[in-house]
């Protein structure tokens, strides 16, 4: 399968740990995005980057969320000190540089406790 | 601000009805469109897209949608739906081909057969 992948699939934790997600985008696509998702809403960007450079954050972004991707290929979404309204479906995407579209992965539902 | 509207939350249709889901948008300067669909169980899909040019644009599965600048409008359409057609639906916009989406609420299609 050559889309985007997203580990874990499901993570449960309690209120106050961290937690980490991996987005493995498509090999050629060289922008890779975060969304998050509620429950009846439509995903909500969070963050995007282009090869490894971070380009945009949105002010949903608070300091205990941080993205990154290291050598351009995958990215991480690091959510420290959960809090119960952290609960969310966190979607991966990626795109070329000539926009044909972004392609979401399957998102990683976290649930804090 | 800018903002992405769909007005139908539910939308409920018999087989072979024909389908307009409604979406409006708030964006200064160019705009790129899409329609985004995810089944049950299923990761979201790139429906179609417009980023210029002919203003009526077709995707897959039969479904089109028409870019009308004046009323801010992206409608999606199909003459004739299918039971395979039941998904939620989501409209979005981006500036710049790249940039981050701004998703809609989405509509959620039940087509009984």
């Amino acid at each position: 399968d050559t889309g985007v992948s997203q580990n874990p699939r499901h993570k449960i934790t309690k209120r106050g740990q961290n937690v980490t997600f991996r987005c493995d985008p498509i090999s050629e696509h060289n922008r890779l995005y975060w969304y998050r998702q509620t429950l009846g809403q439509g995903p909500e960007f969070l963050t995007y980057f282009q090869n490894e450079a971070q380009l945009e954050k949105s002010r949903l972004l608070s300091d205990r969320f941080s993205a990154e991707r290291p050598k351009g290929s995958f990215s991480t979404l690091e959510i420290q000190r959960t809090e119960q309204g952290d609960s969310a479906m966190y979607l991966c995407a990626s795109s070329s540089t000539s926009g044909s579209g972004q392609f979401f992965g399957p998102g990683t539902r976290l649930t804090v406790l | 601000a800018q903002s992405v509207s769909q007005h139908n939350h539910h939308v409920i249709l018999s087989e072979a009805a024909s389908l307009e889901l409604g979406c409006n948008y708030s964006y200064g300067g160019t705009v790129n469109l899409f329609w985004y669909v995810q089944y049950p169980g299923q990761h979201l899909q790139l429906l179609l897209k417009y980023f210029s040019g002919d203003p009526l644009v077709k995707g897959i599965k039969g479904f089109e949608a028409e870019f009308i600048k004046s009323k801010f409008s992206f409608n999606l359409r199909k003459p004739s739906v299918q039971w395979s057609d039941t998904a939620e639906y989501f409209c979005a916009v981006s500036g710049q081909a790249g940039t981050a989406l701004i998703f809609g609420k989405g509509t959620t299609l039940s087509v009984s057969s």
